[in-house]
């Protein structure tokens, strides 16, 4: 079964730090680069970060630019999401997803974990 | 930046209605365009990509089309499992994302 199990979520004050973690199974996870992309309460989807499948390329949301950095362990099936200076209005639950189904230059996400819900407030 | 606009934000329908949600990008996206179910308290789910390509397993009730800046999701003929939040999405900027706003279909 293809599986995305996210973890790391939690409460934080605001400008904290916290780590989010993505672990996938039942697919070769090195083939396929993964999103990140949140849902703040009663809100909609905002995409926030793309990593390629070697962990070389790297892009980020306006929003979150110069505060979060995505990273991956292709030996550990995983990928991170370092998130610093926190505010609210990162408050959101944080689903990684599979860059899975398309062309090689214009995938969709096919895949998707269940979500971790992050919390900033004093 | 792409801007993608939903609408209608709200649709009320019945078992067996035909309902169509448009989405209108702020400039061209070409035919890269994709559709996403949302039921409450679950991941999205991808429908549809390239406009109208469905997603394996996608019952064919569902369908796409557009072109440019305006697309639109038709769902058939409407059944219980399909009352959910539906997202366009664009990725002629991929690996970049908009989504629009979303799509509340509810129960009439």
């Amino acid at each position: 079964e293809l599986q995305l199990v996210e973890s790391g979520g939690g409460l934080v004050q605001p400008g904290g730090s916290l780590r989010l973690s993505c672990v996938a199974s039942g697919f070769t996870f090195s083939n396929y680069a993964i999103d990140w992309v949140r849902q703040a309460p009663g809100k909609g989807l905002e995409w926030v970060s793309y990593i390629s499948s070697t962990g070389i390329t790297t892009y980020y949301a306006d929003s979150v630019e110069g505060r979060f950095t995505v990273s991956r362990d292709n030996a550990m099936n995983s990928v991170y999401l370092q998130m610093n200076s926190l505010g609210a209005d990162d408050t959101a639950l944080y689903y990684c997803a599979r860059a899975g189904v398309g062309l090689v230059n214009k995938k969709n996400l096919d895949v998707w974990g269940n979500g971790t819900t992050v919390s900033v407030s004093s | 930046d792409i801007q993608m606009t939903q609408s209608p934000s709200t649709l009320s329908a019945s078992i067996g209605d035909r309902v169509t949600i448009t989405c209108r990008a702020s400039q061209s996206i070409g035919s890269w365009l994709a559709w996403y179910q949302q039921r409450p308290g679950k991941a999205p789910k991808l429908l549809i990509y390239r406009t109208s390509t469905l997603e394996s397993g996608v019952p064919s009730r569902f369908s796409g089309s557009g072109s440019g800046t305006e697309f639109t999701l038709t769902i058939s003929s409407l059944q219980p499992d399909d009352f959910a939040t539906y997202y366009c999405q664009q990725y002629n900027t991929y690996p970049m994302y908009t989504f629009g706003q979303g799509t509340k279909v509810d129960i009439k």
